[in-house]
């Protein structure tokens, strides 16, 4: 089955500045990946989505870039702020609305002001 | 419009009680989905289903795990025999055919 590894554990970084969060995954029919931001005790929200006919996709100040031969993905957080301290998650799955989603473990982002 | 809704939001049980996590999807979403996510972890799949069949339980741990969703809507989460090691945050979200999952907020359960 689907294999989703997520790097770093851990990110601080200070106000202003970017943010990069890596994943792979090991199962060639993965078509879809969302990424999903968790605050403390809430569920997991979507910020970004990408399909495997995209390489590159962007929303204001998220990207996200796919990688379909090596099977990484990558989110870019730009002008980082304070309010985008928060769990990370990226994911992957054959598609939306019906397919199992599998999980990296997370990346805690801290943004220092 | 309403999101996912899950009830109760905490729920503390005795070691070796019964439990039961109530997930109200979104109105109109046919695909239903359970995760498991202990601390410091990310969400661990248990279960989805597509209407009231469950279209994959590869993710749920033993036999004293089982779901249901009878009609197609509301789906409730059984654990019988709870174990201490069964403490953690289940999730539940819900799809439509085309869009991302939407999460509900979790039901915390601590089994002492």
């Amino acid at each position: 089955g689907e294999n989703v590894e997520q790097h770093p554990s851990t990110l601080s970084v200070q106000e202003g500045d970017s943010a990069v969060i890596k994943c792979t995954y090991s199962d060639s029919a993965s078509n879809y990946f969302p990424w999903y931001k968790q605050e403390l005790g809430k569920g997991p929200q979507l910020i970004i989505d990408i399909r495997s006919n995209v390489g590159e996709k962007k929303d204001q100040r998220i990207a996200v870039t796919l990688n379909k031969t090596a099977k990484h993905f990558s989110l870019h957080i730009t002008e980082t702020q304070p309010e985008d301290s928060a769990v990370y998650f990226c994911a992957a799955s054959m598609g939306t609305g019906g397919f199992k989603t599998i999980f990296g473990a997370g990346t805690r982002l801290f943004v220092k002001a | 419009g309403a999101g996912v809704s899950q009830t109760p939001s905490n729920k503390v049980t005795e070691k070796g009680k019964y439990v039961e996590l109530r997930c109200d999807p979104i109105s109109g979403h046919t695909a239903l989905y359970w995760y498991r996510q202990s601390l410091g972890q990310g969400p661990e799949f248990l279960i989805y289903f597509q209407g009231t069949g469950a279209a994959d339980d590869s993710g749920l741990p033993n036999d004293r795990f089982f779901a249901v969703r009878p009609e197609g809507s509301v789906s409730t989460l059984k654990i019988q025999r709870t174990e201490r090691g069964d403490s953690a945050v289940y999730l539940c979200a819900s799809g439509a055919p085309n869009s991302p999952l939407h999460f509900g907020n979790g039901t915390r359960l601590t089994v002492t």
